[in-house]
């Protein structure tokens, strides 16, 4: 079956630092990835997401890009800030059936310090 | 404003007691899901559904029941047969085409009191 596999956390961080969060799967077909943000006690928000082998989507200066060779996903910031102190989370939505549910990683709990 | 809405936000439940979810949905979204979270575990399936009057079990279905009378409503029971029923339920719908993305609702906290 399907799987996402994310980095251990939490990850504590200083602003401006720079951020990456690992993640990688194991899926049959070609599976669109995705990362999701939780801010406490709200549902998760779509970060960003790839559909492809070798996109690479961004959003907010977060960037990750769909590696099929490593079956990686990973997630980079720059330079964070105080407000991205969140949870996030890396899913997989399968091609095939199973109606497309998304699977997803433990989520990485990110502090960033002032 | 398109979007999806759980309620209650928080909810309490004595032991013994059957209680529902509401989750709704104005995105016109044919997929429905129920997820699960609880600390340090991320999100688990419990129940989802493609099309009116049909839902498939997810990974956690044991303890819960669902329906889908209507597309826009995906309700969710937590009966007495639950063990461990206090969590973040989170309810999400998507379009059922390749590559889109899920959208979810705020959550509803349960406890068990």
């Amino acid at each position: 079956g399907n799987s996402v596999t994310q980095m251990e956390g939490p990850v504590t961080l200083s602003e401006e630092a720079f951020l990456t969060i690992n993640c990688t799967y194991t899926a049959t077909g070609y599976p669109s990835l995705f990362w999701y943000v939780q801010y406490p006690g709200e549902g998760l928000q779509l970060l960003l997401k790839a559909t492809k082998a070798d996109d690479k989507g961004s959003n907010k200066g977060f960037e990750a890009t769909y590696r099929k060779e490593t079956t990686s996903f990973h997630l980079e910031k720059g330079s964070v800030q105080v407000s991205d102190s969140a949870v996030y989370f890396c899913a997989l939505r399968s091609s095939g059936t199973s109606y497309g549910k998304l699977t997803f990683g433990q989520g990485t709990i990110l502090t960033v310090h002032p | 404003d398109g979007g999806i809405t759980q309620s209650p936000k928080y909810l309490f439940r004595k032991e013994g007691q059957n209680v529902t979810l509401s989750c709704e949905q104005n995105l016109n979204h044919d997929a429905m899901y129920w997820y699960r979270q609880d600390p340090g575990q991320g999100l688990r399936l419990i129940y989802y559904s493609q099309i009116v009057n049909d839902f498939q079990k997810g990974d956690i279905a044991e303890g819960y029941s669902v329906s889908r009378e209507k597309k826009e409503s995906f309700p969710l029971t937590v009966t007495s047969a639950q063990k461990n029923p206090t969590a973040f339920y989170l309810c999400a719908s998507s379009s059922i085409a390749g590559g889109t993305e899920a959208f979810f609702g705020q959550g509803t906290r349960l406890t068990v009191v």
